[in-house]
Parts: C-alpha cells; structure tokens; sequence
C-alpha cells in the first residue's frame, strides 16, 4: 500500500521560504502512470494546487503562485519536494503531497504551515 | 485556471438520496473531462471517492461504497455526484476536481449536512 508522508517546520517566519519533503514509500516515484504535486488548504477554506512534478522532472505551477514556488524530484531517495519563498500569513494552510492516476488519486495525511513571527 | 462551480450547502434525510452538482465554465466541456470526487472531514485529509468519465470509463476509490457514484449531464455541462441510502457518516464536504494540463482544478466544495 502506497504511503505519502509530508515534513518539513510547522512554522515560517514572514518573508522567509516554506520547505517540504513528501516521502512516498511502498511504491516508484519514477512510475510512468503518476504525477505529484502539492496542494494546500487554508483554515476553515478550499483546496488550492500549488506546483506538480513528473519523475522525468517537467514541472507545472499554479499561475497565482509560479513566480514564488519551485517542485522538484529526487528519484534516488523516492521524494519530491516544496519550496515556497516570500511568505506571507496567506500563505499558512495544511499543505497536501498526493500522487495522480488517471484512475484516481492518493494523498498523504498533511502538515500544517503556520506563517508567522 | 478554470473554475468549478459548486453549491456551498446542500442537505437531506437519511435514507434518502443526495445529488452534489460540479458545473464547468461554458468554455470547457464537460464531455472532454474525467470528473473526480473527494469527501472531507473535519480535521482529515480528503479521501478520493470516484471519478468518472463515461459509462464505460469510470472508477470507484479503493473501499468507498458503491452508494457513491457519479455521471455527468451535458446539457448543463456539470458533473454528478450522487450518494444513495445516505448515512449520518455521509455528512463531510464534497469537493470535485478536473484535471487539464496536469494541474488538478478544484470546485469550492459543497457542505452536505444529513438531517
């Protein structure tokens, strides 16, 4: 059974860079079938896509956040991971891996990011 | 980035029946769209329910009841979600999401309270 494990500091201070590891374990991150990504939830609010990854390393951002994140992919150690800089109290949420199939979809459990100083 | 419209509330008795409407931009065809539903839980991730595309390509989430089962209605350009002999653990909000360009598009979700 496919797991995703997000880490990474609960707490950012403002202006600083968000960074997060999502560790997928009981299966390939260099599968053909699936893509990665990140999506985030703010309290009490919807769900917003941030940036997805393919093994190959192609990269696909949200428009409203391409000029502040950065996905990549490590293959060797089964990981992808976050980067999101200039952050802003906005910017605090559950943050979401989860891996893609045109047959549907697994997500880890989420970590919250709290923005603040 | 299209936006998905969904009702923010909807509501009905156990026992009964629940359909949750996902309704595209005019500009996007429903038809061209696999449609995925998610159920979430306060203070959980969402779980992946389903999605669908057509009769003949569609797909239930590992261990989710076939009570829960979509389609779509072309004339209004939305997707469907519809919850049979509804339970009080159906109570959650329902999010739909399609998939252009490998970015995943959400609605805004609906809350669906069982009375």
């Amino acid at each position: 059974q496919m797991q995703l494990q997000e880490s990474g500091p609960g707490l950012v201070k403002p202006s600083e860079t968000l960074s997060l590891t999502c560790t997928v374990s009981g299966g390939s991150i260099s599968s053909y079938s699936y893509y990665w990504g990140w999506i985030r939830q703010p309290p009490g609010k919807g769900l917003e896509w941030i940036a997805t990854v393919y093994y190959t390393g192609s990269t696909y951002y949200n428009p409203s956040l391409r000029s502040r994140a950065t996905i990549s992919v490590d293959t060797s150690r089964n990981q992808f991971s976050l980067e999101l800089n200039s952050v802003t109290a906005a910017d605090t949420a559950v943050y979401y891996c989860a891996r893609h199939s045109v047959a549907g979809d697994f997500w880890g459990q989420g970590t919250l990011v709290t923005v603040s100083s | 980035q299209p936006v998905l419209t969904q009702p923010p509330s909807s509501s009905a008795s156990p026992g009964e029946s629940a359909r949750l409407t996902c309704t595209l931009p005019s500009d996007i065809s429903v038809d061209y769209y696999s449609i995925y539903w998610y159920q979430q839980k306060p203070g959980s991730p969402p779980r992946y329910l389903l999605y669908y595309s057509s009769d003949s390509d569609k797909g239930q989430g590992s261990g989710v009841p076939s009570r829960f089962s979509g389609s779509k209605d072309a004339s209004a350009n939305t997707g469907v979600l519809l919850i049979s002999g509804l339970q009080s653990e159906d109570e959650a909000d329902y999010y739909c999401m399609i998939w252009p360009s490998n970015a995943w598009v959400f609605g805004g979700g609906t809350k669906l309270t069982v009375l």
